[in-house]
């Protein structure tokens, strides 16, 4: 089983739509977790934490379910400009690594 | 905002050649990383280093070595470049409790 998964998609959906990926991780040490965005043939970017608590950013929701081991991401009113993939990041208590998703591509469309 | 930058964009090396992918950071980051990217593989950790001449293996250090001499730079060798080698390379920094910075990324295509 891997570490982080996530479905790769594509997620095709209409512009104004609210999409949600979820990510899986299977170690439940895991410590820190992250959502970055890539674009095509672009670095990865971080787009945010998620905490415990959740938490919001603009049309971004980050939500963690410790019990379940799985983070998610909510993006509501999708623009043409959110089409990336997104990145699931996890990492364990007491390292420094990442552990990557490999990603979810999506595609708002006009 | 920390500047990761990576010496090249793109890279065509032969077959058997010595490659050195160059890293600078300019936030006095502790950590830096090297991470291959391939299609439906994701990333994946080649080597890390915490400090100084400090080095980790990651998940496919195998063809691959570092070398960080100074704080600011991270050097990743291919010592005889190989065709399965063929990837995007990308550097990251970061410091205790912060997400990582990426640069641009080099792809290499060894030919």
């Amino acid at each position: 089983r891997k570490e982080v998964e996530q479905d790769p998609g594509p997620f095709n959906v209409p512009e104004g739509a609210t999409v949600a990926f979820n990510c899986t991780y299977s170690n439940s040490a895991s410590q820190s977790f992250f959502w970055y965005r890539q674009d095509c043939r672009k670095e990865p970017k971080l787009l945010m934490s998620v905490y415990s608590s959740g938490n919001e950013d603009g049309r971004f929701t980050a939500q963690l379910n410790r019990a379940s081991q799985y983070i998610s991401l909510l993006i509501r009113d999708s623009k043409l400009s959110d089409s990336a993939t997104y990145l699931c990041v996890v990492t364990l208590s007491g390292t420094y690594k990442y552990i990557f998703g490999t990603g979810t591509r999506l595609k708002v469309l006009a | 905002d920390v500047k990761v930058t990576q010496s090249s964009r793109y890279l065509v090396k032969r077959t058997g050649e010595k490659v050195f992918l160059e890293c600078v950071q300019d936030m006095d980051h502790e950590n830096m990383f090297w991470y291959r990217q391939d299609p439906g593989l994701g990333l994946r950790l080649i080597y890390f280093s915490y400090d100084v001449k400090m080095k980790e293996k990651g998940d496919i250090p195998e063809g691959y070595s570092v070398s960080r001499e100074k704080k600011e730079r991270f050097s990743l060798i291919l010592e005889s470049a190989s065709t399965n080698q063929t990837s995007m390379y990308l550097c990251a920094s970061s410091t205790q409790g912060y997400g990582y910075t990426f640069g641009s990324g080099t792809r290499l295509t060894v030919v």
